[in-house]
């Protein structure tokens, strides 16, 4: 079945720094790729997505690109702020044929001091 | 953003006890989706629906039930609650031909 392994946390930044959180799938078909941020106390949001191999999704600085090769798309971001503290998970869709359900990595909780 | 609510938002109750959450959405979205939220484990999926009156489960779905009367209401039941349904749960939406889901808020359940 399908899966999606990210990288362990906790991660802690000094704000300015440079992010990334690296996640890996695997997928019987040609998933969607997504990454969903969790602030503490609330549910889930998009960040961004990609549908196909190369695209890049980009939101709030944000960015991953859909590599088909590695089966990977990582998150990164050039210059973290305090605001960008959050839990970040990085998921799958196969679309209708699977009622659009997602699969999810476990999560990783990003800390950034000021 | 979907309007997604879920009630209550907090619930303590005792082991043994049924428990009922509702999801309600205003998108008139098809698809609707439980999830429960624990440390270590991420989100996992309790049970689904697709439609009005059909559901399946999900990788999560023993002790639970579900049922969807309407479009835009998807009631999550633990017929007799236990301490390992400890959890925050939350409900999201989609639409057909969008991958994307909208999140509720969550509802932080508490069985002691």
């Amino acid at each position: 079945g399908d899966s999606v392994t990210q990288m362990e946390g906790p991660v802690t930044l000094s704000e300015e720094a440079f992010l990334t959180i690296n996640c890996t799938y695997t997928a019987t078909g040609y998933p969607s790729l997504f990454w969903y941020v969790q602030y503490p106390g609330e549910g889930l949001q998009l960040l961004l997505k990609a549908t196909k191999a190369d695209d890049k999704g980009s939101n709030k600085g944000f960015e991953a690109t859909y590599r088909k090769e590695t089966t990977s798309f990582h998150l990164e971001k050039g210059s973290v702020q305090v605001s960008d503290s959050a839990v970040y998970f990085c998921a799958l869709s196969e679309g209708g044929g699977s009622n659009y359900k997602l699969t999810f990595g476990k999560g990783t909780l990003l800390t950034v001091n000021p | 953003d979907a309007g997604i609510t879920q009630s209550p938002r907090h619930k303590v109750t005792e082991t043994g006890t049924p428990v009922t959450l509702r999801c309600h959405q205003t998108e008139n979205h098809r698809y609707m989706y439980w999830y429960r939220q624990d440390p270590g484990h991420g989100l996992r999926l309790i049970h689904y629906s697709y439609g009005v009156k059909d559901t399946d489960k999900g990788e999560v779905s023993d002790g639970y039930s579900v049922s969807r009367s309407k479009t835009e209401d998807f009631l999550l039941t633990l017929e007799s609650a236990t301490s390992s349904q400890t959890s925050v749960y939350f409900c999201a939406t989609a639409s057909a031909g969008n991958y994307e889901q909208y999140f509720g808020p969550g509802t932080r359940l508490t069985v002691t």
